[in-house]
C-alpha cells in the first residue's frame, strides 16, 4: 500500500523567508511525487512532479522540491514567501506499475505574514 | 490551457436521493478519475476509468456509485442514494496516456441534508 505524511497541518512563514512543506511517502517500487495546491473554495493546482531525473525539481510559482530517496522524502520549498503564497498544499505519491491512482497526505495549511 | 470542467459547482440533495455530477476531461486525455475531499479532510481516491471500464476502484466506491462515459466528451459519477456522509467536495481528474501529470477539475461541492 502506497501513502503520504504530511507532519505539519500548518506552517507559518514571514513574507519574504524561505518556506518549507515537508512531505514523507512509502511505496512498493519508485515513486511519482506530486505537489497540489488548494486556494479556498477552487480545486486543485498541480505545482510540480518527480517522475525520474533530476532530484530537485523546479515547477509554477517559484516553487521546487527535492527528491530524496534515502530519506524517502518529497519537502516543497521555496526561497522567498509571498502573502499569495497562502492556501492548503498537498503532497501525492504514486507507485509505479501500480495503477494510477494517486495517494494524498492530508495537507499543509501554509500561512505567509507580513 | 485546457481545464477539466465540472458541473454543478454546488449541489444541495436530500438524503435518499440520486445525484449526478458531471465532469468534461481534457479532450486528449484518455483516463479519468474521480476523488473525493471530506472537508478539513485529505484527499481521497475513488475510481479510475479507462478504456470504457473501471480499471481501479477504493473501499468507498461501492454499490451506491457508479461512473460512466455516455458519451465521446462526459464523464459521471453517480450516487444512487445519497447518505449524509456522502457529503464532501468530488473532484474529476484526467491524465493522459505516457504523461503522468493528472490535471483536476475546480470540483463539486455535495452537500447532502
Amino acid at each position: 500500500a502506497q501513502s503520504v505524511a504530511q507532519p505539519e497541518d500548518q506552517v507559518n512563514v514571514a513574507e519574504g523567508n524561505p518556506l518549507t512543506v515537508k512531505c514523507t511517502y512509502s511505496v512498493s517500487g519508485n515513486p511519482y511525487l506530486f505537489w497540489y495546491v488548494q486556494y479556498p473554495n477552487r480545486g486543485l493546482q498541480f505545482l510540480l512532479k518527480y517522475i525520474t531525473g533530476d532530484n530537485l525539481v523546479k515547477g509554477s510559482y517559484g516553487f521546487e522540491a527535492e527528491f530524496n530517496k534515502s530519506q524517502t522524502s518529497f519537502h516543497l520549498k521555496k526561497p522567498s514567501a509571498l502573502v499569495s503564497d497562502s492556501a492548503l498544499y498537498f503532497c501525492a505519491v504514486r507507485a509505479t506499475g501500480g495503477g494510477n491512482k494517486l495517494t494524498f497526505g492530508t495537507g499543509t495549511q501554509l500561512k505567509v505574514e507580513l | 490551457e485546457p481545464e477539466v470542467t465540472q458541473t454543478p459547482s454546488h449541489q444541495v440533495t436530500q438524503m435518499g436521493q440520486e445525484v449526478i455530477l458531471r465532469c468534461v476531461p481534457i479532450s486528449n486525455h484518455l483516463y479519468f478519475y474521480w476523488y473525493r475531499q471530506i472537508l478539513g479532510q485529505k484527499v481521497e481516491f475513488l475510481v479510475s476509468f479507462y478504456n470504457n471500464e473501471i480499471s481501479e476502484k477504493s473501499e468507498i466506491f461501492d454499490d451506491q456509485f457508479s461512473v460512466e462515459r455516455p458519451d465521446g466528451s462526459n464523464f459521471t459519477l453517480k450516487i444512487r442514494s445519497t447518505k449524509l456522509e456522502d457529503s464532501a467536495m468530488y473532484f474529476c481528474a484526467s491524465s493522459e496516456v505516457g504523461n503522468y501529470g493528472y490535471t483536476f477539475g475546480s470540483g463539486t461541492r455535495l452537500t447532502v441534508v
